[in-house]
């Protein structure tokens, strides 16, 4: 009963370089979501995806893609990493209308 | 727009006293609230939710809310403390779509 699994769980990158992290889920829900936790600011949605083959936009969307790459699966892409994007990285995945959101355990992202 | 608003950055508390976690959120429309905790280098858990009906919901690990829609605010109470308490909390507000907004946290710090 895996839930909502991330990959990596830490990663440090030089500015510059990029990577994608992964998220996948097993509860057959349609909604995905990532979010970065910084200090003092609680989270901040950066995409979400309502259902395989959409994603938009949330609050902080500058520097990052996404890609839903089926129902199961939703990666984001820093293509640039600056200092900036150094954050803790949540995806979680929701099902219909009211339906509390499930958590990965996060990816903690160091940029030098 | 929604908003959420936690009053309290830090909560610390004797252990086996009494606890309130204050939440305000903004919406002029109905809404659904949540509260998550966050133990440290873990994931958000849902401690309780809010849809609709009794004003008085309560959740896991003994912790309780009280939607106050003329106050627009959704406390978390717990009538006594434990060490393992100790974690960060977070309310959240979302109206009929899958995306949540999140307050800033609290972290309650439990003293023995």
């Amino acid at each position: 009963n895996a839930g909502v699994t991330q990959t990596p769980k830490f990663q440090v990158l030089k500015t510059g370089q990029s990577m994608t992290l992964q998220c996948a889920q097993d509860m057959n829900h349609n909604s995905m979501y990532w979010y970065r936790q910084d200090p003092g600011m609680g989270l901040r949605l950066i995409y979400y995806s309502a259902s395989e083959g959409t994603t938009d936009k949330g609050e902080v969307p500058n520097g990052y893609n996404v890609s839903r790459l089926n129902k199961r699966e939703f990666s984001l892409r820093l293509e640039s990493a600056a200092p900036s994007q150094t954050s803790v990285y949540f995806c979680a995945s929701s099902g219909p209308g009211g339906q509390p959101q499930h958590f990965g355990d996060g990816t903690r992202l160091s940029i030098l | 727009a929604q908003s959420v608003t936690q009053l309290d950055s830090q909560v610390p508390v004797f252990e086996e006293a009494p606890v309130e976690l204050r939440c305000n959120y903004s919406s002029s429309v109905s809404v659904y609230l949540f509260w998550y905790v966050q133990y440290p280098n873990q994931g958000l858990q849902l401690l309780l939710k809010y849809l609709s009906g009794s004003t008085l919901v309560k959740g896991i690990n003994g912790f309780e809310a009280e939607f106050n829609k003329s106050q627009t605010s959704f406390h978390l109470r717990k009538p006594s403390v434990h060490i393992s308490d100790t974690a960060e909390y977070f309310c959240a507000v979302s109206r009929y779509t899958d995306k949540l907004i999140f307050g800033t946290g609290t972290r309650l710090q439990v003293f023995p």
